[in-house]
């Protein structure tokens, strides 16, 4: 099946920081969102980009679906913004999650 | 409001048990869907329903059932073959299957006595 790779693994930021996640993947996909999670566990939808470039406030994603990556961008990072961000990708059915980058962002 | 909700929020079961976790949408979904996540790690697909009387297994299914009689619900069954049940269980819904953003439910964390 698809193999979905995130990085960084983990990453500790300082408030008002921007970042950069990277999300790999194997082969052609019809469907690429970024997720939120929560402390709460609530995973909270960023963005369905199975291709081209989106922003949302501080939030932007570029996916280059020919070269089979994804990137998420965080500007002006802020304590909220901690958690994991999960890329998932869909082929013919349902989602298949990378591993997730786990976010601190400290004050 | 639209949505998808999801009970209980935390449930309990003793060993040798089978726990049905209950997950609703409201958003005229035709697709929906069922994951697990363990600590750490990402979500993994243990069944998908693209429309009403219809379902089928993901990649984890082993010791799980659901049943999709309306098009609003599609509960989970965690039977006792399943061997490790405990988890943080997620229910997802999307207009279509494949090409629609998926919605996900707050979910539900199941732990095994």
């Amino acid at each position: 099946g698809i193999q979905v790779e995130q990085s960084p693994p983990d990453l500790i930021l300082q408030e008002g920081a921007n970042s950069t996640l990277r999300c790999n993947f194997s082969d052609s996909v019809n469907n690429l969102q970024w997720f939120h999670q929560n402390p709460w566990g609530q995973l909270i939808n960023l963005f369905y980009i199975p291709s081209g470039t989106k922003q949302n406030g501080r939030l932007s994603a570029t996916t280059v679906a020919t070269e089979r990556y994804s990137l998420l961008y965080i500007s002006s990072s802020q304590t909220t913004d901690s958690g994991v961000y999960f890329c998932a990708v869909v082929v013919r059915r349902a989602l298949t999650f990378g591993s997730g980058t786990r976010l601190q962002v400290q004050p | 409001d639209g949505g998808i909700t999801q009970s209980p929020k935390y449930l309990f079961r003793k060993e040798g048990q089978n726990v049905t976790l209950s997950c609703e949408q409201n958003l005229n979904h035709d697709a929906m869907y069922w994951y697990r996540q363990d600590p750490g790690q990402g979500l993994r697909l243990i069944y998908y329903s693209q429309i009403v009387n219809d379902f089928q297994k993901g990649d984890i299914a082993e010791g799980y059932s659901v049943s999709r009689e309306k098009k609003e619900s599609f509960p989970l069954t965690v039977t006792s073959a399943q061997k490790n049940p405990t988890a943080f269980y997620l229910c997802a819904s999307s207009g279509r299957i494949s090409t629609d953003t998926q919605y996900f439910g707050p979910g539900t964390r199941l732990t095994v006595l």
